[in-house]
């Protein structure tokens, strides 16, 4: 149990379009959730986190008009990026905290590379 | 805002050896998380402990919790190139609150 879905698994876009990355939890339900980034050969850097419902807190130095999280519903989130950049391209990873739990479960990852 | 170290930050070693990661903080977390990702992959979820003292074993994976729920170590017996990864370790508040990663452990085990 706990599978976390995330789509796509990888893309390639062209400066200044805008891309979405969707995070499904399958079998189980989550108030949380987080979203990282990711760049090679370094750990997680938190970009925000999003309860069902609410606006999402975006951390300091992450721009909210240009990564939107939309979270809905308790098993669906999505990041945009929007007028993506090549800096912007980097490994991107949902993550749910189950509800009435500690624990968290992540998405594949999505890799996004802008050209 | 909780903080989580790490140490050490990389590690190479040959196969056959044992090493342990340590996961640090001064906050008292309500239960801490280990989990290991590979490259090109999310991390995946090794072991949760919730209890000042609690020991849990996976394999020739060895993790424990602080008497005083502020630390953790993990340790790993006769590594092999599989276990090469991004150790994270993670603590979480009640109910889930303040949920952080640590900055993780790269390891790299050499055949």
């Amino acid at each position: 149990g706990a599978v976390v879905s995330q789509h796509p698994s990888w893309v390639i876009c062209k400066s200044g379009t805008s891309v979405k990355i969707e995070c499904r939890s399958l079998d189980f339900q989550a108030t949380t959730m987080f979203w990282y980034r990711q760049f090679p050969k370094q750990s997680l850097m938190l970009m925000a986190t999003s309860n069902e419902g609410s606006k999402a807190t975006y951390e300091q130095g992450v721009e909210k008009d240009k990564f939107l999280i939309n979270h809905a519903s308790l098993t669906l989130s999505t990041l945009t990026v929007t007028s993506a950049h090549p800096e912007d391209s980097s490994f991107y990873i949902c993550t749910y905290l189950k509800t009435g739990t500690t624990e968290a479960f992540f998405g594949q990852g999505t890799r996004l590379t802008v050209v | 805002t909780q903080l989580l170290e790490q140490s050490p930050q990389f590690l190479s070693i040959q196969e056959g050896e044992n090493l342990t990661v340590y996961c640090n903080s001064s906050s008292v977390f309500s239960s801490l998380q280990w989990y290991r990702q590979e490259p090109g992959e999310g991390p995946v979820l090794l072991v949760t402990v919730v209890t000042g003292g609690e020991v849990k074993k996976l394999k020739r994976l060895t993790f424990q919790f602080g008497d005083a729920r502020k630390d953790s170590s993990l340790h790993i017996t006769a590594a092999q190139p599989g276990d090469t990864g991004l150790y994270l370790c993670a603590g979480a508040g009640n109910y889930g609150q303040n949920f952080v990663f640590g900055p993780g452990t790269r390891l790299s085990v050499l055949p």
